[in-house]
């Protein structure tokens, strides 16, 4: 079955980095593009970006712009998310989540990393 | 990218059918038959309930039914029932790859 397990809470400073996990097992890594959805304390959803595994390419969301890289490793099938230049507003869990067959969206979703910035 | 539109709340008895809109613009919503719905516990990871606007995945209750007219598309719960009581959300293709959710509802079963 298709797992998504994710790495643990993270506590940074602002102005650091934080490097999120998401081990994917159950299914053809390369053969589905990652996504990532974060959702602020209280806040809604919000699409930051995917990459495809096989070719690297990566779409984001304009506003992570320079301060958002995402990565994979085919060899341990894990996604990455970086995010650089942490503020307070970057407090959120983060979640990993991919596609089903026949172009179903984000039908399978990591259970979240938190990630709080706090001084 | 601006998030997609949806009531902060919606409420109703046990057995009541409730109706949640989602209002996009004619970039996501209105140009894509691919909206989907998402049902959120708090605490817990989303969980797909409707896909590609009236599309329910293997295992989603039947009460759960999607449609779409123009910029807006809506979920409908019918036969509310208690474990209904959540917080949902729609999400559109917004072109070129890229998606957009919405503002999120939270539905009470009074």
């Amino acid at each position: 079955q298709v797992q998504l397990v994710q790495s643990g809470t993270e506590v940074k400073k602002p102005g650091a980095s934080v490097k999120v996990s998401c081990k994917a097992s159950g299914y053809i890594f390369t053969g589905y593009h990652m996504h990532w959805v974060r959702q602020a304390p209280g806040q809604g959803l919000e699409w930051m970006g995917w990459i495809n595994p096989k070719s690297g390419d990566t779409k984001f969301v304009e506003k992570f712009q320079g301060r958002v890289s995402m990565s994979s490793d085919t060899s341990i099938t894990t996604a990455y998310l970086e995010l650089s230049s942490l503020i307070s507003d970057d407090t959120a869990v983060y979640f990993c989540a991919k596609f089903d067959s026949g172009n179903v969206p984000l039908a399978y979703w990591g259970q979240g990393t938190l990630v709080a910035v706090s001084s | 990218q601006s998030a997609l539109t949806q009531p902060a709340s919606v409420s109703g008895s046990p057995g009541q059918s409730i109706t949640i809109s989602c209002t996009g613009t004619s970039r996501d919503v209105g140009s894509y038959n691919l909206v989907s719905w998402y049902q959120q516990y708090p605490g817990k990871a989303p969980k797909l309930m409707i896909y590609g606007v009236n599309k329910r995945p293997s295992g989603v209750s039947n009460r759960f039914s999607g449609s779409k007219s123009g910029n807006t598309a809506s979920l409908t719960i019918s036969g509310l029932q208690a474990e209904d009581e959540a917080d949902y959300y729609c999400c559109s293709h917004a072109g070129s790859d890229t998606y957009v959710f919405g503002t999120g509802t939270k539905v009470t079963v009074l």
